[in-house]
């Protein structure tokens, strides 16, 4: 059982939107602390894909969005392509655990 | 660009050390803090803990007893010993950066080592 918790998996088809929620508690996003996103290609390093809740590292395409509200945080993706197809992962830091903790992971598959 | 990359036997047995090192390039392991993370089969990621280039560290309460991260300055390295394994720390260990030791996110990250605790 995650400390954060995701959807097992999310769908939709080329060009639509999807969202990937991320729902925590008060010793972790509602205490304050950011939510981080990841994407996770089978057999590849995850790659950071949304920082500090809402900020894309150089190189995302900017149809990835991320939001937080409370102890929630939103991933979206909008304009769907193939290459969207991946494990998506949300993680924060945690106050009671002193360290850092994840979600179980979201497999995005595109129809 | 910093990478990392991991290393170490993929097979252990029960009630053995697993022993891994994740080699720094591109950049120096200095002025940094670095992580472990691992991810079982059909799980999550779960974080073990980290080591700051001076050699302090944190972990995980859940895995404290038995971990200990180490780091090598000279070599650019940093390792994870987990003792008296057995079939539920079989994952595939990632090394990674914490941007900071209290928060934030991870950046970069190896590729990832599969351990399987078989005997």
């Amino acid at each position: 059982q995650s400390v954060l918790t995701q959807p097992p998996s999310v769908s939709g088809a080329p060009g639509q939107r999807v969202t990937i929620s991320c729902t925590g508690s008060s010793s972790n996003t509602g205490a304050g602390h950011d939510v981080h996103w990841y994407q996770h290609l089978p057999g590849t390093a995850p790659k950071l894909f949304i920082y500090g809740n809402s900020n894309r590292p150089s190189g995302v395409p900017d149809r990835f969005s991320g939001s937080k509200s409370g102890t929630s945080a939103s991933l979206a993706i909008t304009g769907l392509q193939a290459e969207d197809e991946a494990d998506y992962y949300c993680q924060s830091y945690d106050n009671s655990l002193s360290g850092w903790v994840f979600g179980g992971g979201t497999k995005l598959t595109v129809l | 660009q910093v990478q990392l990359q991991e290393s170490g036997p993929g097979l252990v047995k029960p009630s053995e050390t697993l022993s891994l090192t994740c080699t720094v390039s591109g950049g120096s392991i200095s002025s940094y803090y670095w992580s472990w993370i691992r991810q079982s089969p059909g799980k999550g990621l779960e974080w073990i803990g980290y080591i700051y280039y001076t050699g302090s560290t944190k972990y995980n309460p859940s895995l404290k007893s038995r971990v200990t991260i180490l780091v090598d300055t000279s070599k650019n390295q940093f390792s994870l010993k987990l003792g008296s394994v057995t079939a539920a720390d079989t994952a595939v260990y990632y090394c990674a950066r914490p941007k900071w030791g209290d928060g934030g996110w991870f950046d970069p990250w190896g590729p990832g080592t599969p351990v399987t605790v078989s005997s």
